[in-house]
């Protein structure tokens, strides 16, 4: 059963960085995309970016590129995102999610949720 | 960038009523590679339809895709009450990936 576990809501300040981190758990890891989408207090779904670990490529949504760091660590199979240079309108749930890689791709498990709230 | 927009933003229906939600892209997508979630509130999403009509493990048979092109559609035959939540749809055909902004179902 694949399981994608990850870490706790965190309280950051304006400028700081957030590293979230998603454990996966089930599954071969590295066949599979990892990717990123924020959603905002009442808003929907935004893809932020993800990574195909067995090709090592990264590829950002283009409004992120720049403050957002996707990696993997194959032997622990958790993936993580840094964003940098936080602003309140980064408040929002995190959620990192498994890609079934067909074309680009789509997402058949999804973590928890990570609460980032970002505040002075 | 594919935009991809969802009417309507509120469908008001009762259970065992038919409820059909649109999914319309800016440009054609390839495919075609498209993709429909369920989210309620608290949750995460899950995943319902990939490829416009392949029901993915679990989803009930009440769901169905269908479309091509730029028009897309899911259709849930028989509201049950465990349906009512927020509908995304999803394109994977092209980079960056995209998400419709969303058809809340609600009784």
């Amino acid at each position: 059963q694949v399981q994608l576990v990850q870490s706790g809501a965190e309280v950051k300040k304006p400028g700081s960085s957030v590293r979230v981190s998603c454990k996966a758990s089930g599954g071969t890891f590295s066949t599979y995309a990892i990717g990123w989408v924020r959603q905002a207090p009442g808003q929907g779904l935004e893809w932020m970016g993800g990574i195909i670990p067995i090709m090592g490529t990264e590829k950002y949504a283009q409004r992120f590129q720049g403050r957002v760091t996707i990696t993997t660590d194959e032997s622990t199979t958790t993936a993580y995102m840094e964003l940098s240079s936080l602003t309140s309108e980064d408040t929002g749930v995190y959620y990192c999610a498994r890609g079934v890689i067909n074309r680009w791709y789509f997402f058949d498990y999804w973590g928890q949720g990570t609460l980032v709230t970002v505040s002075s | 960038e594919i935009v991809l927009t969802q009417s309507p933003g509120t469908l008001s229906l009762s259970p065992g009523r038919r409820a059909a939600l649109s999914c319309r892209a800016s440009q054609s997508i390839s495919g075609p590679f498209l993709a429909w979630y369920q989210q309620k509130p608290g949750q995460a999403p899950r995943l319902l339809i990939h490829r416009a009509s392949s029901r993915a493990t679990g989803t009930p048979d009440r769901f169905s895709g269908s479309g091509s092109g730029t028009d897309f559609t899911l259709t849930i035959s028989r509201l049950e009450p465990e349906d009512f939540a927020v509908y995304y749809c999803q394109q994977y055909g092209s980079s960056p990936l995209t998400f419709g902004g969303g058809t809340k179902v609600e009784i």
